[in-house]
């Protein structure tokens, strides 16, 4: 079955600190990953996709298939982070994402 | 286009009334889904579209639930007798095709049963 495990609830750090958002998964194949994040009071909306190997407001991720990890880092978090961040995998010829239960990251200042 | 739009933004209703949801995607993107959001919890999905044609269903979505893409633009999002279950975000997201830029999502009706 596919499943996306994001381990903790919430992570808090302190400006200027590093993050890693963690998120595991479970897929037999090729999956595409994508980490989505909703600010306070916004919609959801797409951070980045493993496919594009980008930078996005600082946050990489990269996509391990050994360990069946796509975790979310940035060297310095800001205030600005601070937000609820979803992985999601969609698998095979799926159409569907599949969503983890998200990690609310918490900068403060 | 200012996005995908969803209708109302605010729903309560009393147990074992119908209600419909209405939701506009881009109007490019030929592909639109359904997800439901409950506290602490990501987004679970419901069903999907494909133009006019309705791809996929989970297992989430009862009998009670049934959604619609008449012409291949809008779709509505039905939930009969409703529970206080069914309480919850309910999202609409679009995308074009099956592309990696994933879906852009609307910004969710909330309803709560009563």
């Amino acid at each position: 079955a596919q499943r996306v495990t994001q381990p903790e609830k919430l992570l808090s750090v302190f400006k200027g600190a590093p993050v890693e958002l963690k998120c595991n998964y479970s897929y037999s194949g090729s999956p595409e990953l994508f980490w989505y994040v909703q600010y306070s009071r916004q919609r959801l909306q797409l951070l980045l996709r493993h496919i594009s190997r980008e930078s996005i407001k600082g946050f990489t991720a990269d996509l391990n298939k050994g360990e069946t990890s796509f975790h979310l880092k940035k060297p310095f978090a800001q205030e600005e982070d601070s937000a609820m961040y979803y992985c999601a995998l969609r698998g095979g010829s799926q159409g569907n994402l599949i969503f983890g239960k998200g990690t609310k990251l918490s900068v403060k200042p | 286009d200012t996005g995908v739009s969803q209708d109302p933004r605010h729903k309560i209703t009393k147990r074992g009334q119908n209600v419909t949801f209405r939701c506009d995607p881009i109007s490019e993107h030929n592909r639109l889904y359904w997800y439901r959001q409950t506290l602490g919890q990501g987004p679970e999905f419901l069903t999907y579209f494909q133009n006019e044609a309705q791809l996929e269903k989970s297992r989430l979505l009862s009998d009670r639930f049934s959604a619609e893409r008449p012409k291949g633009s809008f779709s509505t999002l039905e939930i009969q007798r409703t529970e206080q279950g069914d309480s919850a975000m309910y999202l609409c997201a679009s995308s074009i095709r099956r592309d990696s830029y994933g879906y852009t999502f609307g910004s969710g009706t909330r309803l709560t049963v009563v």
